[in-house]
């Protein structure tokens, strides 16, 4: 059960450089999260999707751009990575809601890509 | 704006002791509380799913509560274990907005031997 893969686990980058971090998931949930930790702040929503080709905003987007071409994959590319950037990247993904009354699926995370800003 | 804290920020108690971690949310208008652990560099692992219709939820010596309309819960872990140290997160999903949880900061747990 391979569930959801993250990579890389570690990425040191420069200030400006383009960087993309990696999501797939086995298991065709239709929903795809991409969440931030920080110290100090937790866990935040930077972007999700609730399919291929629907993507939209969380709490902290800027900075951030996401794509889903595929159901499996959804990578999250920092067009010019900045040391605010700096955190621990997480991917999540959710079954979808069965209908009215049942928004109950659990979340499942990824192991995480620590991202270092230089 | 929903925000979530957790109480104790850490804790430390001797093996065989039962506990309680707290998490209060500010918006009762919620589909449901999550309850997470996290070991330290890895993901986050699901716990219980209580949802908003549930007064509790239980799964071996792991027992969470709800009170919507005074937005708390709690999670009770009995008989605690070594291997129940670490880092455990409340998550709520709000109605409306954007999706996905809203998170608080966390209880950091260590279950002396």
């Amino acid at each position: 059960d391979a569930g959801i893969t993250q990579s890389p686990r570690y990425k040191i980058t420069e200030t400006g450089r383009q960087v993309t971090l990696m999501c797939h998931q086995t298991w065709s949930h239709s929903y795809m999260f991409w969440y931030r930790q920080d110290l100090g702040h937790g866990l935040r929503l930077i972007y999700y999707s609730a399919a291929a080709d629907i993507t939209d905003k969380g709490e902290v987007p800027d900075g951030y751009v996401v794509s889903r071409s595929k159901t499996e994959n959804f990578p999250l590319t920092l067009e010019s990575a900045t040391r605010s950037q700096t955190s621990v990247y997480f991917c999540a993904t959710r079954r979808p809601d069965r209908g009215r009354g049942s928004y109950n699926s659990p979340l499942h995370f990824g192991n995480g890509t620590r991202l270092t800003v230089t | 704006k929903q925000e979530v804290t957790q109480i104790p920020a850490a804790l430390s108690v001797p093996e065989g002791e039962n506990l309680v971690l707290n998490c209060s949310f500010t918006d009762s208008a919620i589909y449901n509380l999550q309850w997470f652990r996290q070991d330290p560099g890895k993901g986050l692992t699901s716990l219980l799913l209580i949802q908003s219709s549930q007064r509790e939820q239980t799964s071996g010596r792991l027992n969470a509560s709800l009170d919507k309309s005074s937005g708390r819960s709690t999670l009770y872990i009995a008989a605690s274990q070594p291997g129940d140290s670490a880092t455990y997160l409340c998550a709520v999903r709000r109605r409306g907005g954007a999706d996905g949880l809203t998170f608080g900061k966390g209880t950091h747990l260590i279950i002396q031997p």
